[in-house]
């Protein structure tokens, strides 16, 4: 049970270059999230998905698009990398079963640096 | 809106000391807290949660906090902490107003245990 993995775990982009973050679960979560982490700002949202086939903008989503692929995939693209895009991210999931707010998993991160 | 307040960016204790780390929330419907730690060059996970219930929340390795519902405020506490503790702690809050649970972090505590 490998819970959330994260790929890849580091990445150097060059400005206007496009990539995607792979995330995957094998908890059969419905649930799955998209973080970045920043110095001094703690985690911020950037889109969520709460069940398979819907996904929703979260807190910082401009830049970014997001693809709910199956149940278990979560993806994350930029388009056009900037450097204020540099930055940790983390995917995460829950349950969401509809009880009191479930512990959110979290995978290792990736580390992505836009020259 | 839901916001979290972490009061300290940094602590630093020294080994077999108490610590407490210092979280306050606003939120204008009932809330659900968590405490989260982030190991260095790894994703968060759960160290506890409050729910519901006994305002006393006992998590892993050693840590409690306190729900105080007039202060507005979820405190992390650890009667003698270990090398081990060094890690950043993230103070979160959810809330039941919406349609899906979404946690919003605060900023974090580095919390730095010296010998």
């Amino acid at each position: 049970n490998a819970g959330v993995t994260q790929t890849p775990k580091f990445q150097v982009l060059k400005t206007g270059q496009s990539m995607t973050l792979q995330c995957a679960q094998d908890m059969n979560h419905n649930s799955m999230y998209w973080y970045r982490q920043d110095p001094g700002m703690g985690l911020r949202l950037i889109y969520y998905s709460a069940s398979e086939g819907t996904t929703d903008k979260g807190e910082v989503p401009n830049g970014y698009n997001v693809s709910r692929l199956n149940k278990r995939e979560f993806s994350l693209r930029l388009e056009s990398a900037a450097p204020s895009q540099t930055s940790v991210y983390f995917c995460a999931s829950s349950a969401w079963t509809g009880q009191p707010q479930e512990t959110q998993y979290f995978g290792p991160g990736t580390r992505l640096l836009v020259l | 809106a839901q916001s979290v307040t972490q009061l300290d960016s940094q602590v630093p204790v020294f080994e077999e000391a108490p610590v407490e780390l210092r979280c306050n929330y606003s939120s204008s419907v009932s809330v659900y807290l968590f405490w989260y730690v982030q190991y260095p060059n790894q994703g968060l996970q759960l160290l506890l949660k409050y729910l519901s219930g006994s305002t006393l929340v006992k998590g892993i390795n050693g840590f409690e906090a306190e729900f105080n519902k007039s202060q507005t405020s979820f405190h992390l506490r650890k009667p003698s902490v270990h090398i081990s503790d060094t890690a950043e702690y993230f103070c979160a809050v959810s809330d039941s107003g919406g349609s899906n649970y979404k946690l919003t972090f605060g900023k974090g505590t580095l919390l730095t245990v010296n010998p």
